[in-house]
C-alpha cells in the first residue's frame, strides 16, 4: 500500500511553454501532498504544500505565480511551471502523507528539461 | 523549527561489511518522528526506517537499525551485511507527529559499497 504516481516522468519544452505535473495518492487519500525540487547531488527542497480543496502554502522564495499548485482532489494535486525558462529545469518530486505516523510517500519524480 | 545535520557527504563500505550514518536534528516539539530515506541512480525516494520519538526501543528492519539517543538528539544508521544494492544517497529526516507537515531534510550521505 501507499504508492504514489507522478506523471510525466520526463518532459523536455521549449522555453516559455507551460508544463502540468500530476501526483496521485493510489490508495489512500491525501488531504495533504508537499511538492519538492532536487537540484544534481542535493537534497530535496521544499516548494510548497498543497492543501485539498484550499490555497496552497508557498515556502519563502517560490514564485506561486509561476509554480501553480492545485489540489482538486484528496488523490490529486497539480503542479504546473508556467512561462517555464532553462532555469527552471530540474528534478520534481511530490510526497503525499497516508496520516500514519508522519510518514510521507513519494512519487517517482519529474525531470524536466527546458530548452 | 526543526533542522537535520548529516555530517558525512560521502561513505563507501566492503562488500558485507557494516556501515554507520551519522545523523543529528534539532527540535523544539515533544513529540515527532525521524526517518531515514535511500535514493538510488533511478532517484525514487525509499522509506528504509522509521522512529518514533517517544519510542525508547531503536527500530530495526532485517540489515537496517538506527541508533537513536534522544537527548543528545542523534539518530545514526547501521546497515549490516551491506550490499551492492545498498550503494546511493541515504537522506535522514524529521517531521512532527502529523502526517500532514513536510519533511525536513539532511544534506545526505552518498554511500559507495566496494565489490
Amino acid at each position: 500500500g501507499a504508492v504514489v504516481s507522478q506523471h510525466p516522468s520526463r518532459v523536455i519544452c521549449k522555453s516559455g511553454t507551460s508544463v502540468k505535473i500530476e501526483c496521485r495518492s493510489l490508495d489512500f487519500q491525501a488531504t495533504t501532498m508537499f511538492w519538492y525540487r532536487q537540484f544534481p547531488k542535493q537534497s530535496l527542497m521544499l516548494m510548497a504544500t498543497s492543501n485539498e480543496g484550499s490555497k496552497a502554502t508557498y515556502e519563502q522564495g517560490v514564485e506561486k505565480d509561476k509554480f501553480l499548485i492545485n489540489h482538486a482532489s484528496l488523490t490529486l494535486s497539480t503542479l504546473t511551471v508556467t512561462s517555464a525558462h532553462p532555469e527552471d529545469s530540474s528534478f520534481y518530486i511530490c510526497s503525499a502523507g497516508s496520516g500514519r505516523g508522519g510518514t510521507q510517500y513519494f512519487g517517482p519524480g519529474t525531470r524536466l528539461l527546458v530548452l | 523549527a526543526q533542522t537535520v545535520t548529516q555530517s558525512q557527504p560521502e561513505m563507501s563500505v566492503q562488500e558485507a561489511e557494516t556501515v554507520t550514518l551519522s545523523c543529528t536534528y534539532d527540535t523544539s516539539e515533544s513529540d515527532y518522528y525521524l526517518f531515514w530515506y535511500k535514493q538510488p541512480p533511478s532517484r525514487q525516494m525509499i522509506l528504509v526506517i522509521r522512529q518514533e520519538a517517544y519510542k525508547q526501543q531503536n527500530a530495526t528492519e532485517n540489515r537496517f537499525s538506527v541508533n537513536f539517543q534522544k537527548a543528545a538528539k542523534s539518530f545514526s544508521l547501521k546497515i549490516s551485511d551491506s550490499q551492492l544494492g545498498d550503494a546511493a544517497m541515504y537522506f535522514c529526516a524529521s517531521a512532527q507527529t502529523s502526517g500532514n507537515t513536510p519533511l525536513v531534510f539532511g544534506k545526505g550521505t552518498r554511500l559507495s559499497v566496494i565489490a
